[in-house]
């Protein structure tokens, strides 16, 4: 089955600071990688995502990047707000498959 | 537009009492259910997914089970619980190549 992981585990960062966030996988048929955001006490919201014939996508200050042939794909936020400190998560998943994989999650902390 | 409905949002049970947690979804029909246990505020741990009516699958055993009525409609349950048991629940649709829609979760306090 896939394997997720994702780094680092925890991530304080100065305001205006950009933040960066990777994870690996190991299914080489995956072909979905969806960013989650949870804040405190909610559930996961969709943020950003990538297929696999694309090899970057920005929505204003957030990015992803992916790299198939290295198995891994990367979250960049830029000039970061304190409304950005929650805990990311990183998935992975087939077009055809009914699971998505999630990484173990990112709290960004985000210093005024 | 889908939406997803998960009740209730917080709950204290006593350990041995029964559990029953719901989750519905509006807007779509036919879509995959899932329901995630999330312990220590951080890692999603998958507990049941269902791609259909009455067709449930269990990722790792354990005191809870699942069951799906009618198909917007996804229910965990337990007889007995236990003081593990505790945690945040969340409850999530989608389809194959597009992102989960999750649930407000269920904050679950076994005492």
């Amino acid at each position: 089955g896939e394997n997720v992981e994702q780094h680092p585990s925890t991530l304080s960062v100065q305001e205006g600071d950009s933040a960066v966030i990777k994870c690996t996988y190991s299914d080489s048929a995956s072909n979905y990688f969806p960013w989650y955001k949870q804040e405190l006490g909610k559930g996961p919201q969709l943020i950003i995502d990538i297929r696999s014939n694309v090899g970057e996508k920005k929505d204003q200050r957030i990015a992803v990047t992916l790299n198939k042939t290295a198995k891994h794909f990367s979250l960049h936020i830029t000039e970061t707000q304190p409304e950005d400190s929650a805990v990311y998560f990183c998935a992975a998943s087939r077009n055809t498959g009914n699971q998505f994989y999630f990484g173990t999650g990112t709290s960004l902390t985000v210093i005024p | 537009s889908q939406t997803i409905h998960q009740w209730p949002a917080t709950l204290v049970q006593p350990v041995g009492s029964p559990l029953s947690l719901e989750c519905t979804v509006e807007g779509t029909s036919n879509p995959n259910l899932y329901w995630y246990r999330q312990a220590a505020g951080r890692g999603l741990q998958l507990l049941f997914y269902s791609v259909g009516i009455g067709q449930i699958s269990s990722e790792v055993p354990q005191n809870l089970s699942a069951s799906r009525p009618q198909d917007r409609q996804f229910i965990l349950s337990s007889k007995k619980l236990l003081l593990s048991d505790s945690g945040f629940y969340l409850c999530a649709w989608g389809r194959g190549g597009s992102g989960y829609t999750f649930g407000s979760g269920t904050r679950l306090t076994v005492v």
